[in-house]
């Protein structure tokens, strides 16, 4: 079936620095993706679609300068966490829609740390 | 926008017993429901799932109903074991770019 790969799976990182988390679709070509972000014990938040190529469209409230997307292939995009802050930290997952279908497969997350 | 709402929000269950957790949906133009398990610190796998044209969906012991009239769907985990305890999450969609997940339900199976 298909499947998404998420690197890294766990990171800590400084308050300042940036940090990038790539999702992968391994058996497929994923022309769009989707960024969430899930605090705990809550619900997946969309915080933005990628398409590959183009821009990513990104949901009311999210800062586009501080979570950079990038789809510059039809299987890999990335997730940019820049000048990361305490409360950044969360789990991040993305997931991709298999072509001509409406299953989603997700990737396993990632949880961000910013001490 | 579409509002999912799901409950309940916390379930316990004794091995073996019956699980159902319940979704509502708002936008009518809705028509495909995904369910989705996690596991502490993964992301969500997909368990079942159902379109707008069928009622009923069975996959051994794990089935979803899904009533267009109400606007809700439900899954149903029968013949619980502790390996099912984890958290679920409906999902609606009308567009592959229009994806509104529940709040989530935290099933634990005691044995």
């Amino acid at each position: 079936g298909a499947v998404v790969s998420q690197h890294p799976s766990r990171v800590i990182c400084k308050s300042g620095t940036s940090v990038k988390i790539e999702c992968r679709s391994l058996d497929f070509q994923a022309t769009t993706m989707f960024w969430y972000r899930q605090f705990p014990k809550q619900s997946l938040m969309l915080m933005a679609t990628s398409n590959e190529g183009s821009k990513a469209t990104y949901e009311q409230g999210v800062e586009k300068d501080k979570f950079l997307i990038n789809h510059a292939s039809l299987t890999l995009s990335t997730l940019t966490v820049t000048s990361a802050h305490p409360e950044d930290s969360s789990f991040y997952i993305c997931s991709a829609r298999v072509s001509s279908f409406y299953g989603y497969t997700f990737g396993s997350g990632t949880r961000l740390t910013v001490v | 926008g579409e509002n999912v709402e799901q409950h309940p929000s916390t379930l316990s269950v004794q091995e073996g017993d019956s699980a159902v957790i319940k979704c509502t949906y708002s936008d009518s133009a809705s028509n495909y429901f995904p369910w989705y398990k996690q596991e502490l610190g993964k992301g969500p796998q997909l368990i079942i799932d159902i379109r707008s044209n069928v009622g009923e969906k069975k996959d051994q012991r794990i089935a979803v109903t899904l009533n267009k009239t109400a606007k809700h769907f439900s899954l149903h985990i029968t013949e619980t074991q502790p390996e099912d305890s984890a958290v679920y999450f409906c999902a609606a969609s009308k567009s592959s770019n229009q994806f509104y997940f529940g709040t989530g339900t935290s099933l634990t199976v005691i044995p």
